[in-house]
């Protein structure tokens, strides 16, 4: 599991687009970029996974630059009920070494005011 | 698919008292895992399994037990509970433990000691 680096919290009103930066440094060559979203009283869940460049779907968009040492996720015309905490997990989905132990972290905590 | 299910979703204990939170999952996943949030802490893992018969520690492990005897259930044993131990419990479970698969989790345990 590589290291990231996000920030702890993030303030947005509604209507606006939130991007949420990921730093992972140390990215192997077979590892993806997955983010889950927890609202308050329940447990994460999967929002998107990305390799490079971009992916979108339904809930949110992730940008993946070349060197793939980062990653956003952009919530596009964010409302209240965005209000969640977002972790950014690196790893393989292949090969021997990706470790067994998920650890999320701290995540991002998001708060969307009026 | 009721995916993964945890028992109870609150519990009340006193010092010193044991009890064991359920988790059971429908999905034939081989990976299954419990962690612990307490406010500001994010999400810390007790324990994880990669198939029945086979359990490991993670980054909070003492205090509690596990064991793995068939693929669908993965309880948490308390043996002798602490204030320490109030926290909301959350069982997860993927298809192998690849940090690029899905984890799906569990709605939660909401424990209290006293």
């Amino acid at each position: 599991l590589a290291k990231t680096t996000q920030p702890i919290s993030m303030d947005s009103y509604e209507g606006q687009e939130v991007n949420i930066t990921c730093s992972h440094n140390n990215i192997a060559t077979n590892d993806y970029i997955t983010w889950y979203q927890q609202f308050p009283s329940q447990g994460p869940r999967f929002i998107i996974q990305g390799y490079k460049t971009k992916v979108t779907n339904e809930v949110a968009s992730l940008f993946i630059p070349a060197d793939r040492k980062s990653s956003t996720l952009s919530l596009p015309r964010v409302s209240l009920s965005d209000t969640a905490v977002y972790y950014c997990l690196v790893g393989d989905m292949k090969g021997s070494n990706s470790g067994y132990a998920l650890n999320f972290g701290k995540g991002t905590s998001l708060l969307v005011t009026p | 698919n009721a995916g993964v299910t945890q028992t109870p979703k609150f519990q009340v204990l006193k010092t010193g008292q044991s009890m064991t939170l359920q988790c059971a999952q429908d999905m034939n996943h081989e990976y299954m895992s419990w962690y612990r949030q307490d406010p500001g802490m994010g999400l810390r893992l007790i324990h994880y399994s990669v198939g029945a018969g086979i359990t490991d520690q993670g980054e909070v492990p003492n205090g509690y037990n596990v064991s793995r005897s068939t693929t669908e259930d993965f309880p948490l044993r308390l043996l002798s509970a602490a204030p320490s131990q109030t926290s909301v419990y959350f069982c997860a479970s993927s298809y192998s433990g690849r940090v690029a698969e899905k984890l799906f989790f569990g709605s939660g345990t909401q424990l209290s000691v006293l």
